[in-house]
């Protein structure tokens, strides 16, 4: 189906593991995004791309990394997860900067 | 001169009454000002957008007001319905396809 993907929608890891989010869009949008939404902190954007082998930092990288080697896909890798990391994590998608489209989200808690 | 200051935390309004929640910016870079609707379990999802150059936008319910001078705008939600139950963010970019998002807004609706 068209859209943006987001896997896995749950996932529980204990502290100092190396997780990975997944992100695919088949809208084939220069600009992705990864965002972490907390209560009473809104969406926060962690890293962004504006092209296949573009990043760039957003609000809150620290902990994270991100690669972009195909157009449609946006991995989010936590390399050493912790406790603060507990939170749902967004991507997004874009094609001219101005709407973003969702994905459903990934649930993390980390133990 | 990122922020972009959103209020209510939260509201409870009666079913058919007017929602309005407000928010502000410093930056007069930003030339962009969407309104994102998050249902619980759900990706953000655009709901209605406005540029400057107009100060106000209609789509059914719900309208933006957008007062350029104070660097403020809003969002009337007109015949509130229990549907229109959910997390309202304001945003706004400024053309280098990073959005800024408010901290959101939980909207209830008593049927």
């Amino acid at each position: 189906d068209a859209g943006i993907t987001q896997s896995p929608r749950y996932k529980i890891t204990e502290t100092g593991r190396q997780v990975t989010l997944m992100c695919h869009q088949t809208w084939s949008h220069s600009y992705m995004f990864w965002y972490r939404q907390d209560l009473g902190h809104g969406l926060r954007l962690i890293y962004y791309s504006a092209a296949a082998d573009i990043t760039d930092k957003g609000e809150v990288p620290d902990g994270y990394v991100v690669s972009r080697s195909k157009t449609e896909n946006f991995p989010l890798t936590l390399e050493s997860a912790t406790r603060s990391q507990t939170s749902v994590y967004f991507c997004a998608s874009s094609e001219q900067g101005d709407t973003q489209y969702f994905g459903p989200g990934t649930r993390l808690t980390v133990l | 001169q990122q922020q972009v200051k959103q209020s209510p935390q939260s509201l409870i309004v009666q079913k058919g009454g007017i929602s309005i929640i407000n928010c502000a910016y410093e930056n007069t870079a930003f030339d962009y000002f969407p309104w994102y609707q998050q249902f619980p379990g759900k990706g953000p999802a655009l709901l209605i957008a406005i540029r400057p150059d107009v100060s106000e936008k209609k789509e059914g319910r719900f309208t933006i007001s957008f007062n350029k001078s104070a660097k403020q705008f809003s969002l009337h939600i007109m015949d509130s319905q229990p549907g229109d139950s959910a997390t309202y963010f304001c945003a706004a970019s400024k053309g280098d396809d990073k959005i800024i998002f408010g901290k959101g807004t939980r909207l209830h609706i008593l049927p």
